[in-house]
């Protein structure tokens, strides 16, 4: 299994406070992505990042910061959560385009 | 925007039986993947192809990049092929992430 782990696995928050997920690999991957993942909508892409301080936006970006201060950390940033936002939350690495490995998730719920 | 379409959507089947899911996609594609996720929750990358046909154990995927369409098939099916696989696509070499399907909810009864 590759090296990688999401932080927290579990998080209840309420409406409006701040939250950040860290993703952590070990492999020296450079691509990074963050997934959500809701019933009838599967899986669609947050943000991504090609390398240290390089990140874009994906399909589902409004309400959603990241951050890629250094290879192995990735940080997905909810500023003021929303109920919309209840999700459970992947990160995934890549080391070049090939085979994307996943993390274990993390469950968000905004009350 | 690349369309996903994955059919059917809950499969039910027996022991042993040959199972076949399929994928088809609106726009062309550097890659296809297919992932397996299981109840727990966990995502596993199955296969990256991107022409052609690849095994693994009872697991075989194919591409058919002029007809924008996969398949994968599980031969002697057994319970603990029970997950949701989905499929997946990635467009100019896949370094901005993938566009993924909606699943397809396989349940293989003893």
């Amino acid at each position: 299994d590759a090296g990688i782990t999401q932080s927290p696995r579990h998080k209840v928050t309420e409406t409006g406070t701040p939250v950040t997920l860290r993703c952590h690999q070990t492999e020296n991957h450079r691509y990074m992505y963050w997934y959500r993942q809701d019933p009838g909508h599967g899986l669609r892409l947050i943000h991504y990042s090609y390398g240290v301080k390089d990140t874009d936006k994906g399909e589902v970006s409004d309400g959603y910061s990241v951050s890629r201060s250094k290879t192995e950390d990735f940080l997905l940033t909810l500023e003021s959560a929303t109920s919309s936002q209840t999700s459970v939350y992947f990160c995934a690495i890549s080391h070049t385009q090939e085979t994307q490995y996943f993390g274990p998730g993390t469950r968000l719920l905004v009350l | 925007k690349n369309e996903v379409e994955q059919s059917p959507q809950n499969l039910t089947a027996q022991e042993g039986e040959f199972i076949t899911i399929n994928c088809s996609y609106s726009v062309g594609i550097s890659a296809l993947h297919w992932l397996q996720q299981h109840p727990g929750g966990g995502i596993v990358s199955l296969f990256m192809l991107s022409s052609g046909k690849k095994k693994h154990g009872r697991l075989i995927a194919t591409i058919n990049i002029q007809e924008k369409h996969s398949s994968l098939h599980i031969t002697a099916s057994h319970p603990r092929d029970s997950a949701v696989y989905i499929c997946a696509v990635e467009e100019g070499g896949g370094a901005d992430g993938l566009t993924f399907g909606k699943g397809t909810h396989l349940i293989i009864q003893p």
